[in-house]
């Protein structure tokens, strides 16, 4: 079978650095993706890692290890505008997306 | 840039018929979409793929004969619920990968979702 599992809900404070992990048991890897989706919207593109190691653009970083399956998606100098679910998904040998569970982080003043 | 379009937005409907959910690649001809489906407070479930001219494949507990997928042209694929249930009301969202150039990770992309709620 296919797990990609994130933490449920996350919380942190305006100005925090805050990692939200992401494991995945796959049958096929080509790729894994951090999206950011506020409630009804469609997910938006943070980040794409096909090779181990970080990426890092701007207040977003993305981390994969192939090894390990696992990947997490770091945001620094958080804003309220970033409480949204941030949703990893695993590309397989198509062009399909996997999704994971998803996480609702929530940032507080 | 390319664009994926997704009609209608909204759309309401009574117990036990259909509705037909459009998703448009805007600017870049797509072979192949693909139909998701999120629940309220949960991640997106992939449905199926939707191939140009050929039929449909269904990722497993998805059943083909409710939701009737169709890709007729290189730039629409249809979903259609049939025979509505209050249990399929939920968001549903296309996606479609622009084929153009290289692969990246910005070369996916997804429509603006329909909320389907039945009555």
């Amino acid at each position: 079978g296919q797990n990609i599992d994130q933490p449920t809900e996350m919380t942190a404070t305006e100005g925090a650095i805050v990692q939200i992990n992401c494991t995945y048991q796959t049958s096929g890897f080509n790729g894994l993706f951090w999206y950011q989706q506020h409630a009804g919207e469609a997910p938006t593109f943070l980040s794409y890692n096909v090779l181990d190691g970080l990426e890092e653009k701007g207040r977003f970083s993305s981390f994969l290890s192939r090894s390990k399956g696992y990947s997490y998606l770091l945001l620094k100098e958080l804003q309220m505008k970033d409480s949204a679910s941030y949703l990893c998904a695993v590309r397989g040998h198509t062009d399909k997306l996997i999704f994971g569970t998803g996480t609702r982080l929530q940032v507080f003043p | 840039g390319a664009v994926v379009s997704q009609h209608p937005s909204r759309v309401i409907c009574k117990s036990g018929t259909s509705v037909k959910i459009e998703c448009r690649s805007l600017d870049f001809q797509a072979t192949t979409m693909f139909w998701y489906r999120q629940f309220p407070k949960q991640s997106l479930m992939l449905m199926a793929t939707s191939n140009e001219g050929s039929k449909a494949t269904y990722e497993q507990g998805v059943e083909k004969d409710k939701f009737l997928i169709n890709h007729a042209s290189l730039t629409l694929s249809t979903l259609t619920v049939t025979s509505a249930h209050p249990e399929d009301s939920s968001f549903y969202i296309c996606s479609a990968r622009d084929r153009t150039g290289a692969f990246s990770g910005n070369t996916i992309y997804f429509g603006e979702g329909s909320w389907l709620t039945v009555v």
